[in-house]
């Protein structure tokens, strides 16, 4: 059974730094590519970031770009992403995903994490 | 990265048919086969429905299927249950190695 278990929310300070993780089972974990994707209260999906297989190739949404880190080991089985400089819009369910098919590049999201909530508040 | 855009809300009676429309531009939904489509009920994470603008994953009723015409993406669902009764999402692939999503649908069955 596939099956992906993200944490690692909390509550954490605008400006602070949060690291969530996803761990993957029951799958090849190494020839999936992984992506993050989040979702304010009440509000709708939106694509954070994703990697390939190998971890070689990283992509982010603009709106995260040079603040989140994701990354990958694939000996652990584990997906990564690092947020820096947290700002209150960042509040969110986090939540990892796997592609069905595809090694380099996420293109459909076929099993998801339950979720992690991230809230950014002073 | 342009939300892709979908109607706020559609409705329909159990046993009817209704499409939920997903529109993008050249550089997503026109550009790419890469159309997928997630239902989410409240509280849970979301579930594919469709990927590739036509495919079905295992154990997705027949009655969910999707198309796609120039820069409109479309879900269709079929003989309308209770259980339908959720939000839909459509995203995209993009030509950044980026993915969008559109703003979401949600559908009330009446």
């Amino acid at each position: 059974e596939v099956q992906l278990v993200d944490s690692g929310g909390g509550l954490v300070q605008p400006g602070g730094s949060l690291r969530l993780s996803c761990v993957g089972s029951g799958f090849s974990f190494s020839n999936s590519a992984m992506t993050w994707v989040r979702q304010a209260p009440g509000k709708g999906l939106e694509w954070v970031s994703g990697i390939s297989g190998n971890g070689d190739s990283t992509y982010y949404a603009d709106s995260v770009k040079g603040r989140f880190t994701i990354s990958r080991d694939n000996f652990k089985n584990t997906l990564y992403l690092q947020m820096n400089s947290l700002r209150a819009e960042d509040t969110a369910v986090y939540y990892c995903a796997k592609d069905p098919v595809n090694i380099l590049v996420v293109t459909a999201m076929d099993y998801w994490g339950r979720g992690t909530l991230v809230t950014v508040s002073s | 990265q342009s939300a892709l855009t979908q109607p706020a809300s559609v409705s329909g009676s159990p046993g009817q048919s209704i499409t939920i429309s997903c529109t993008g531009s050249s550089r997503d939904v026109g550009g790419y086969n890469f159309v997928s489509w997630y239902q989410q009920h409240p509280g849970k994470a979301p579930r594919l429905m469709i990927y590739d603008v036509t495919n079905r994953p295992s154990g997705v009723s027949t009655r969910f299927s999707g198309s796609k015409s120039a820069y409109t993406a479309s879900l269709t669902i079929s003989g309308l249950q209770a259980e339908d009764e959720a939000d839909y999402y459509c995203s995209s692939y993009t030509g950044s190695s980026t993915l969008v999503f559109g703003g979401g649908t949600k559908l009330t069955v009446l």
